[in-house]
């Protein structure tokens, strides 16, 4: 079952604002990672924030996330064409490892120039 | 230094045929991973190695899905008797543990015809 679901599932923008993306999930986590997929490539990690963390910042990145409400949220600031690209969220349990990592379907992320 | 490799990068097979896929994880990493992600979809696990055991392979879509790794580092997964539903891309990822962040290949873009 997925376990991670990202919202929205696309987003367009104008080069310079801020996107946000959303994720929500159903059970007890270890940690919330956030990956972004360029167009036939393999994901890149961007942030992981632990389950005992409510916010977390790199570069123009910016994660938070809510165990009560189990959900967490990707906000990148002064967006810019290069930010375009699908990005993730993915959950690492609390119970370990034996079904891996559960990534979303990904929310879609164009930045118009 | 070296990454995630994975090999072939593109194989086109005929509907029937085996394929072996291959991925070389980053060295000293002894969690591995691999994933599949339809077009324009999410990522769907398959299966997680923890040095050469898989404690979990009820990811794999059928009994014509395996998938081995031999001294804790280099992985194959093979599918038997391919079928048209099997295209896709199949993505491997190591990491240095359960719930640290995955480091992924570029992925093996599989068509079957």
């Amino acid at each position: 079952s997925q376990q991670g679901e990202e919202d929205p599932q696309a987003l367009s923008i104008q080069e310079g604002e801020n996107a946000t993306m959303n994720c929500s999930y159903k059970t007890s986590i270890n940690n919330l990672q956030w990956y972004r997929q360029n167009s036939g490539r393999g994901l890149v990690h961007l942030i992981l924030i632990r389950s005992n963390e409510r916010e977390k910042h790199s570069g123009r990145l910016r994660v938070t996330l809510d165990t009560s409400k189990k959900s967490s949220s990707l906000l990148i600031t002064a967006s810019r064409a290069a930010d375009t690209a699908s990005y993730f969220c993915a959950t690492a349990l609390s119970g370990g490892g034996a079904d891996g990592l559960t990534f979303g379907k990904g929310t879609h992320l164009i930045i118009q120039p | 230094g070296a990454g995630v490799s994975q090999s072939p990068s593109n194989k086109v097979t005929e509907k029937g045929k085996d394929v072996e896929l291959r991925c070389d994880p980053i060295s000293g990493h002894t969690a591995l991973y691999w994933y599949r992600q339809s077009l324009g979809q999410g990522l769907e696990f398959l299966i997680y190695f923890q040095g050469n055991s898989a404690p979990d392979k009820s990811g794999l879509p059928s009994d014509r899905f395996s998938a081995e790794r031999t001294g804790g580092s280099v992985s194959t997964l093979t599918i038997q008797r391919t079928q048209q539903e099997d295209s896709a891309v199949y993505l491997c990822a190591s990491s240095l543990g359960y719930s640290f962040f995955l480091h992924f290949g570029n992925g093996t873009r599989l068509t079957v015809t």
